[in-house]
Parts: C-alpha cells; structure tokens; sequence
C-alpha cells in the first residue's frame, strides 16, 4: 500500500539556518503531494502542495518539488525563524478519501 | 477562505458521560473527516462523509458516533469513552467538485478530550 517516510526527528537549527526535511513516498499511482504544519497546541495547516511531476509547491518561505524519479517532496527553506518551530508532516492522496501521513518531524529553532 | 472551525476547543468527561463535538465548515465543501491525533503520532482517520453520507468508518468503536446533518456541519457523539480515547479530534473538510475527495483537505484547530 500507500506509504511516506520522513526523516527522524527533532530537527533543531539556529535561526537564519538553511532547512531541509527528507519526505519519500510509496504509492501505485500519481499521488498528489502535502506538507502540513503543526503548531504547538493547534490543528494541522496546509503549508504547501504539488499535484504531478516536477511541480514546485511554495510557501511563507517553504519550497517542495514533486520528484516522481526519486519518488520524493523534501521541504526546504532557506532562512528558519523561532517562529518556525513545528510538527511538519508530509503526506499523499491518491484521491480515495484518504491522506497518508508521514510519521511527522519536529522542527526546533533556537535564537 | 479556508476555515474550518470546531468546538468545544477543549472537553473532559467522564466515562459515563455522552457529549458531542462540532465541526463547521463554510467553503462549499462536500466531503467533511473525522481523524484521531495521539500524542507525537500522524492523525489518523476515523471516519469520512461524501455528500452527507457516511463512505467511510475506519472499523471505529460504536462508541463513537458520526453524523451529519447538512452539507456544512459534522458532529461526533461521544458515549461510554475509554481514558485510552483521550486525543485531538481533528475535523476536515476538502472539494466542491465531482470528486471532493480529491481534493485539498482542510483542518480545523481540533477539541482536546481528556476521558477521566
């Protein structure tokens, strides 16, 4: 079935670092690709998506490229504020009704 | 916009007690989810409604309970919980096509239940 792996966490970065988080995916199809946020105590926000191949989602900063020949979304900024301190899950939908969520990776930025 | 919004934020209650949470979405949405979020864990799906119908039940104990009562609201029913259900509750909601589950899906803020 279905599956996406992300990397380990915690992640933690002094701000102004360079972010990247490895997201890699399993699917039968041509999924379309997620990353959500999680703040501390709050839901999950869509931070950004791609739908087919070679699509650049981007947001707030954030960029992911959909890369079906290494079957992988990795989300990357450039500069990482405190503020970014979150749970970022990575996530497919083939469409059926269902997201399948990577396992989450917590981001820590120290001052 | 792409508000979802749930309430109560928070609820404790007992083993015994029955309660209900809310889900409201205004966006035209016609596939709405329940998921459970566990500690340091992914959401997880519990249930799915596609034109207010129930297309999805992710074998969830009959404690719980689903319903929808029109296209922009979703309850859950909560009856003889355990202290293991204790989580985040999460409501979603995505599409206005044919096919809303194809679409992005939109989260609420959740209700944290605590079951004493």
């Amino acid at each position: 079935g279905d599956s996406v792996t992300q990397m380990e966490g915690p992640v933690t970065l002094s701000e102004e670092a360079f972010l990247t988080i490895n997201c890699t995916y399993t699917a039968t199809g041509y999924p379309s690709l997620f990353w959500y946020v999680q703040y501390p105590g709050e839901g999950l926000q869509l931070l950004l998506k791609a739908t087919k191949a070679d699509d650049k989602g981007s947001n707030k900063g954030f960029e992911a490229t959909y890369r079906k020949e290494t079957t992988s979304f990795h989300l990357e900024k450039g500069s990482v504020q405190v503020s970014d301190s979150a749970v970022y899950f990575c996530a497919l939908s083939e469409g059926f009704q269902k997201l399948v969520f990577g396992t989450g990776t917590r981001l820590l930025v120290s001052p | 916009d792409t508000e979802v919004t749930q309430t109560p934020k928070h609820l404790v209650m007992g083993m015994t007690n029955k309660k209900s949470l809310k889900c409201e979405q205004h966006m035209g949405h016609r596939a709405m989810y329940w998921y459970k979020q566990k500690a340091k864990k992914p959401p997880e799906l519990m249930f799915v409604y596609s034109y207010e119908k129930l297309s999805i039940n992710e074998s969830v104990p009959s404690r719980f309970s689903p319903e929808c009562p029109n296209s922009s609201l979703l309850n859950l029913h909560l009856h003889a919980l355990q202290p293991e259900d204790s989580a985040l509750y999460l409501c979603a909601s995505s599409g206005r096509g044919d096919s809303p589950y194809q679409e992005t899906q939109y989260f609420g803020p959740g209700t944290r239940l605590l079951v004493l």
